[in-house]
């Protein structure tokens, strides 16, 4: 299986605050990497698809970035609804695989 | 607006059988989308379970394949996942989800049920 790492696996900002969190895979990936937010008893939510392509609905603060083995989802400048839990997902190879998890709370 | 609901039971015994079917509703089943199971324990990360095509053409986690089924019933337009021989261990809310292919890079959930609870107790 491809493993999946995020780093850190918690952060504490506050609103307005540029925030990233970077994910790695075990072995390269291209661009088969997913982004997902999670409200605690909601459901994960797609924000980010093939590393760098944004949802649709979702806000332009969300981005993402990196190929191969490294990437990176950024918040541009965070907002109250943000305060959740990110998870990275590679779909390059079954079982696709997430990652820990990134929490981001208030500061 | 394609939605997904899942349901069965919210207990079950050890070393029994899990059985959780996801309702397609707003849409046909019988489309270009895999269909998948993710579980959560409780505080912890996202496990992908396994996925199914209208076809029947299905794929498992290794880790779960040899007590995992997934099935498809298009004339109900609702697929369901079975897992035997159940410890503790696969206490958690069970979410199914929608495969969209991007095109070059990869599939992604993009339309996930609100998830059930199940819990493995006697």
């Amino acid at each position: 299986d491809i493993q999946m790492t995020q780093s850190p696996s918690s952060l504490s900002a506050s609103v307005g605050d540029r925030v990233s969190i970077t994910c790695r895979a075990s072995h390269g990936i291209s661009r088969y990497l997913n982004w997902y937010q999670q409200k605690p008893g909601k459901a994960p939510k797609l924000l980010i698809y093939a590393a760098s392509s944004l949802q649709s609905g979702v806000p332009l603060r969300f981005s993402g970035s990196g190929s191969g083995t490294d990437f990176t989802l950024t918040i541009s400048s965070l907002q109250p609804e943000d305060f959740a839990t990110y998870y990275c997902q590679q779909s390059d190879t079954k079982p696709f695989t997430f990652g820990p998890g990134t929490k981001v709370d208030i500061k | 607006q394609v939605q997904l609901q899942e349901s069965g039971p919210g207990v079950v015994k050890p070393s029994g059988t899990l059985s959780l079917t996801c309702a397609v509703s707003g849409g046909s089943i019988s489309t270009s989308n895999w269909w998948s199971w993710v579980r959560q324990p409780p505080g912890k990360g996202l496990e992908w379970i396994g996925e199914i095509f209208h076809t029947g053409d299905t794929n498992y986690n290794p880790s779960l394949k040899s007590r995992v089924t997934i099935s498809v019933d298009k004339s109900k337009n609702q697929f369901s996942l079975k897992l035997t021989s159940v410890t503790a261990a696969d206490t958690a809310v069970y979410y199914c989800a929608r495969g969209e292919n991007s095109g070059n890079y990869g599939v992604f959930s993009d339309i996930w049920g609100q998830g059930t609870r199940v819990i493995v107790s006697s």
